[in-house]
């Protein structure tokens, strides 16, 4: 299957810290989704990219659609004790079919 | 709009039982999928469904089975649990891009707790 990489596994930084973490894939995609879940609950959407090179920012969040298709990147500043959780990386192959990557756990120090 | 709601919450199963696990959403989504999570593995994609009357296996589809009868239900279910399937399931939804030509950003539900003895 699809294989989508991502690091680091886990962050632990202080409070006011910026944040970066990457994505890469076996495969090219044509769109990349970040997700971001608190426990107990299910993954909520924080960025689509849908163009390589594609640049978005959602508040203090931004996020890059990697030249190659074949990764992506985001980018946290000043992170506050909010930004707790576990960070995903996502795609879609060519069939529908959505793919994962392994998270990304981010603890924010106070 | 409720999005995408699931129901149980919290499920306890033991080996050999049937069960089945229910999804349904509001949004008029053509596309939706199951997805198991397991610690340390991100989300697996069960099985997934681009349109009423059409389901395909994802990465992970044996033990499992999905029908799509309307555009807003979606259940899975699981005829003979064993304990591998203890895990969180994650019902999903979207809009197709390739048939619709809007976005495909998934909206998740709440997931439900499945645990087999």
């Amino acid at each position: 299957g699809q294989q989508l990489n991502q690091s680091p596994q886990s962050m632990f930084i202080q409070e006011g810290e910026d944040v970066s973490m990457n994505c890469t894939s076996s495969s090219i995609f044509n769109t990349w989704l970040w997700y971001k879940q608190d426990p107990g609950e299910g993954p909520v959407l924080l960025i689509a990219l849908y163009k390589a090179g594609e640049l978005t920012s959602n508040g203090r969040l931004t996020a890059q659609f990697g030249t190659t298709r074949k990764d992506s990147f985001l980018n946290i500043s000043a992170s506050i004790p909010s930004d707790v959780g576990i960070y995903f990386c996502a795609g879609p192959n060519t069939g529908n079919q959505f793919y994962f990557g392994t998270g990304t756990s981010l603890t924010v120090i106070p | 709009n409720a999005g995408v709601t699931q129901t149980p919450k919290f499920q306890v199963l033991k080996t050999g039982q049937s069960m089945t696990l229910q999804c349904a959403q509001d949004m008029n989504h053509e596309y939706m999928s199951w997805y198991r999570q397991d610690p340390g593995m991100g989300l697996r994609l069960i099985h997934y469904s681009v349109g009423a009357g059409i389901t395909d296996q994802g990465e992970v589809p044996n033990g499992y089975n999905v029908s799509r009868s309307t555009t807003e239900d979606f259940p899975l279910r699981l005829l003979s649990a064993a304990p591998s399937q203890t895990s969180v399931y994650f019902c999903a939804s979207s809009y197709n891009y390739r048939t619709s030509g809007r976005e495909n950003t998934q909206y998740f539900g709440p997931g439900t707790r499945l645990t087999v003895l």
